[in-house]
């Protein structure tokens, strides 16, 4: 299962991300965002597909439907810079499957 | 507090093998399902593998390009899950990271990370 994800998404402060997922029928499937800030571990920032772990703030939300996971952003400010993954498990074959990843610039 | 911390990584010359520790506080971690990812310097995550618990028979399932190189065990009475690797190539060179899955959130969620130990393949 393959997960597509824009290399790149650049947005000003204050405005909104948006960032895609595209995998086969992946509306069927539950999609995790993690946030991966530089020389740092990924963080859960959503989980099934619209679900904020505590501590993460409400800016972020996300959907999924059809073909197209997206995790959205508002009101971003610098501290948004980061790389964004999107995840899922693939039960045809029981495995973990990750986005290649969209590196959100704050401009 | 969950914590992970990972070690046992270094620079290793193609061929050789490593074992990598991740200890676990702060869960009951016979009660874990504990994955293995890595990211190779300036790409994406990518998953290697997954150890269930002791209901679920402590069973293992591998990413394809590491499957039969690759080896991961948790010892319970340590609190920790490791991740033996064999015949390392120069592409193995990553940061590995131990992850648990569901244990504050759903299944299938990977919720929390350990900083990572780098791994260096070069002759």
């Amino acid at each position: 299962y393959v997960l597509t994800q824009p290399p790149s998404v650049s947005v000003a402060p204050g405005k909104t991300a948006t960032m895609t997922c595209g995998g086969n029928n992946i509306g069927s499937k539950s999609v995790h965002w993690y946030q991966q800030r530089p020389g740092q571990a990924p963080v859960l920032v959503v989980y099934y597909d619209n679900v904020r772990p505590s501590g993460i703030p409400e800016r972020f939300t996300g959907s999924n439907s059809g073909n197209t996971a997206t995790l959205t952003i508002g009101r971003v400010d610098a501290g948004d810079e980061a790389d964004y993954y999107c995840q899922v498990w693939d039960s045809s074959s029981d495995h973990v499957v990750f986005g290649g990843g969209t590196k959100l610039t704050v401009l | 507090e969950v914590r992970l911390a990972e070690s046992g990584g270094g620079l290793v010359k193609p061929g050789g093998s490593l074992r990598l520790s991740c200890a676990a506080t702060g869960f009951t971690f016979s009660n874990a399902w504990m994955h293995w990812v890595r990211q190779a310097p300036g790409k994406g995550l990518e998953w290697i593998g997954r150890v269930t618990d002791k209901i679920y028979g402590e069973t293992t399932n591998y990413a394809a390009p590491v499957n039969g190189r690759f080896t991961i065990s948790g010892d319970a009475s340590k609190n920790t899950v490791y991740l033996q690797i064999n015949s390392l190539r120069t592409e193995d060179t990553a940061v590995y990271y131990c992850t648990t899955e569901g244990l504050r959130v759903g299944a299938t969620t990977l919720d929390f990370w350990g900083q990572g130990t780098l791994v260096t393949v070069s002759s």
